[in-house]
């Protein structure tokens, strides 16, 4: 079953620091590589999503950085807050049906 | 909008017990995605519709677990009989005529099968 393999499971980093999530995927449909950003006790919604004609996107104090010979995107928070304490999600569409297939997950925390 | 909207929020139940859960999806969205969420095995898709037609249902792990959607406005999913491993967080979500394309969640549904 195709996967999508994210790293690290769980990040604690002081205020102000750059935490970096990576995912790493196998061949896809198309290029859309989306990450979802879920609160506890909430269901996880779109953070922000890139379709790489370009290798790199940022919305804010958020960056999508692409690297289609690897097969590898990440996500990097610049200038973390305690409010983006949260569990981040890659995903990747499957090759054979385009469904999003996502990472397992990685919790954030930012101390104060 | 409201958004997606799922109920109940929280389900608890014994084993054996029919558990049915609902979910209204975004007007207009032709895309509807169930998935379960469990720390073991993270966010698995369990089936998607498309136009109110069941498209991919490879994820439903046992033949207890049915899922419907009646028309563009409604869907359920449903497990029968329940057991303790069926307890999770069970996410609706939706979207427009893309797949790969921005997924609505609902709140989810917290089911807990003793």
């Amino acid at each position: 079953q195709q996967q999508v393999k994210q790293s690290p499971q769980s990040l604690i980093v002081q205020k102000g620091g750059i935490p970096i999530i990576n995912c790493a995927y196998e061949n896809t449909a198309f290029d859309y590589f989306p990450w979802y950003q879920q609160f506890p006790g909430k269901g996880p919604a779109l953070l922000i999503a890139i379709r790489p004609d370009v290798s790199e996107k940022k919305e804010g104090r958020f960056t999508i950085s692409f690297n289609k010979s690897a097969k590898q995107f990440s996500l990097h928070i610049m200038d973390s807050q305690p409010g983006d304490s949260a569990t981040y999600f890659c995903a990747a569409p499957s090759s054979n049906t385009g469904k999003l297939i996502f990472g397992q997950g990685t919790t954030l925390q930012v101390k104060p | 909008d409201a958004g997606v909207i799922q109920s109940p929020r929280h389900e608890v139940t014994e084993m054996g017990q029919e558990v049915t859960l609902r979910c209204k999806p975004i007007s207009g969205h032709d895309y509807l995605f169930w998935y379960r969420q469990t720390m073991m095995r993270g966010l698995e898709l369990l089936i998607y519709f498309n136009n109110n037609v069941p498209i991919d249902d490879s994820g439903m792990p046992e033949d207890r677990f049915s899922a419907k959607m009646p028309n563009a406005s409604f869907s359920t999913l449903k497990i029968q009989p329940s057991e303790p491993r069926d307890s999770a967080v069970y996410f609706c979500a939706s979207s427009t005529t893309q797949i790969a394309d921005t997924q609505y969640f609902g709140p989810g549904t917290r089911l807990t099968v003793l």
